[in-house]
């Protein structure tokens, strides 16, 4: 089984729409990141969390807001989707715990679509 | 601020070929250094890192140089197979602060047989 899974994997919705997307990863880590991926962008870091109860904001969480649930869970919400969110989304983890540089693990994202 | 340039893409190469696809960096400090790889349909995958200048790291016939001096990590391969067709990112992350990873904007790499 992968130790990040993202939830869904495809998703077509439309304009105004509340969306979720969700994250569970089975590696034990504390940190947790949703980033988005557009054509020749790279990634951007939307929102991370470090533990359950600490949060912080990414270079581009306009629009975005997160809930981190477990130390396992970290979803993403779009609280009224807009076409210019229309993006391949990951959610990442690490485990600082074990030393810097700590490496990021990757889910296989989840294709969003806003018509 | 922090930020990382790639070569521009797409980059077709011939099987067995050699491969070098260029990263520069700008950061505060003294930033750790990865290469990232993204094969079609999945999430990305750590390829390599390097923590300090002068490091060397290597994995799967891959191979990247932390030069301090020219604020580069350049990714090579001697010979380069249809599977390595993927995209590749640069990153880093610096130690202070929140130690976010700041990325490339990606290289597509094709390898025709």
């Amino acid at each position: 089984d992968a130790d990040v899974t993202q939830t869904p994997r495809n998703r077509i919705t439309k304009t105004g729409k509340r969306i979720m997307l969700e994250c569970s990863q089975t590696k034990g880590h504390d940190r947790m990141y949703w980033y988005r991926q557009d054509p020749g962008l790279g990634l951007r870091l939307i929102y991370y969390s470090f533990d359950v109860k600490d949060i912080n904001k990414g270079e581009i969480s306009d629009g975005y807001s997160v809930s981190r649930q477990a130390q396992a869970k970290f979803s993403l919400s779009l609280e009224s989707a807009i076409p210019n969110q229309t993006a391949l989304y990951f959610c990442a983890t690490s485990d600082f715990g074990r030393g810097f540089p700590d490496t990021q693990y990757f889910g296989p994202g989840t294709r969003l679509t806003v018509l | 601020g922090n930020s990382v340039t790639q070569m521009e893409g797409p980059v077709t190469l011939s099987e067995e070929a050699f491969l070098t696809i260029n990263c520069t960096y700008t950061a505060t400090g003294y930033p750790s250094l990865f290469w990232y790889v993204q094969y079609p349909g999945e999430g990305l995958q750590l390829l390599l890192k390097a923590t300090k200048a002068d490091d060397k790291g290597s994995n799967k016939g891959f191979e990247a140089t932390y030069r301090k001096e020219t604020t580069s990590f350049h990714l090579e391969k001697g010979s380069v197979q249809v599977s390595d067709s993927a995209v590749y990112f640069c990153a880093l992350k610096v130690p202070q602060g929140a130690q976010k990873l700041v990325f490339g904007q990606g290289t597509r790499l094709t390898i025709n047989p």
